[in-house]
């Protein structure tokens, strides 16, 4: 389809273990965000993209989180020796540039840390 | 500091009947936008409606509208003539257009539509 897709869409985890999730934006879209959602809660900001450039990562809750976009298409977000306060529902969305565009989301990966 | 506040946790109406779902935002930006999201029990975010911190007028998208009383900061949502489908979680967001492209959400307000 056109839209924003995630992949996996679930993923279990055991504590310690490091895991990738992977977004795929919808196609020409400049930029990506991705945000966590935790249960019960509004989704929170981790970090975005324009193009392959990470220009804000103020979200990111430690140094164990890594995104990368590296040709300004598809995104990674990496979580290192995972902790089960990680586990929540990881949404990617895409925009075209700035102003007044919404950010489009796609149907999350939801993470559970054991 | 962005703050989006959403106070009603959880809302019922009866299908057909209109319903209001309040937000109110605090931000010291002149330039901000206002989106307002539907999260089905499937997880994905659906955008609905969009208000500008400079429109003059209250954004519609057909059964959607934002009744924006800037004055007031607030930005709540009016969905008319509710259907058993609009039963799901509601995400009031915020973004300075001139200082982030992070949208800042509230809780949500949990609609359930009954027949």
């Amino acid at each position: 389809g056109a839209g924003v897709s995630q992949s996996p869409r679930y993923k279990v985890a055991k504590r310690g273990q490091d895991v990738a999730l992977r977004c795929d934006p919808i196609s020409g879209h400049v930029s990506l965000f991705w945000y966590q959602q935790a249960l019960g809660q509004g989704p929170e900001f981790l970090t975005y993209f324009q193009n392959e450039a990470q220009l804000d990562k103020s979200g990111l809750p430690s140094d164990r989180f890594f995104a990368e976009r590296p040709e300004g298409s598809v995104s990674t977000l990496k979580i290192q020796r995972t902790q089960q306060e990680d586990s929540a529902v990881y949404l990617c969305a895409s925009s075209k540039r700035g102003g007044y565009n919404e950010q489009f989301f796609g149907p999350g990966t939801r993470l559970t840390v054991l | 500091a962005q703050k989006i506040t959403q106070t009603q946790p959880g809302m019922f109406v009866q299908e057909k009947e209109a319903v209001t779902l309040d937000c109110t935002y605090d931000t010291s930006d002149q330039s901000y936008g206002l989106f307002w999201y539907k999260q089905p029990s499937s997880g994905e975010m659906i955008f609905l409606i969009y208000q500008g911190s400079y429109d003059e007028q209250n954004a519609t998208e057909g059964r959607y509208s934002l009744n924006f009383q800037k004055a007031r900061k607030s930005a709540n949502l009016v969905i008319s003539a509710s259907q058993l489908g609009d039963s799901a979680m509601y995400f009031c967001a915020m973004r300075e257009l001139y200082n982030t492209d992070k949208l800042i959400f509230g809780t949500g307000t949990r609609l359930q539509v009954f027949p």
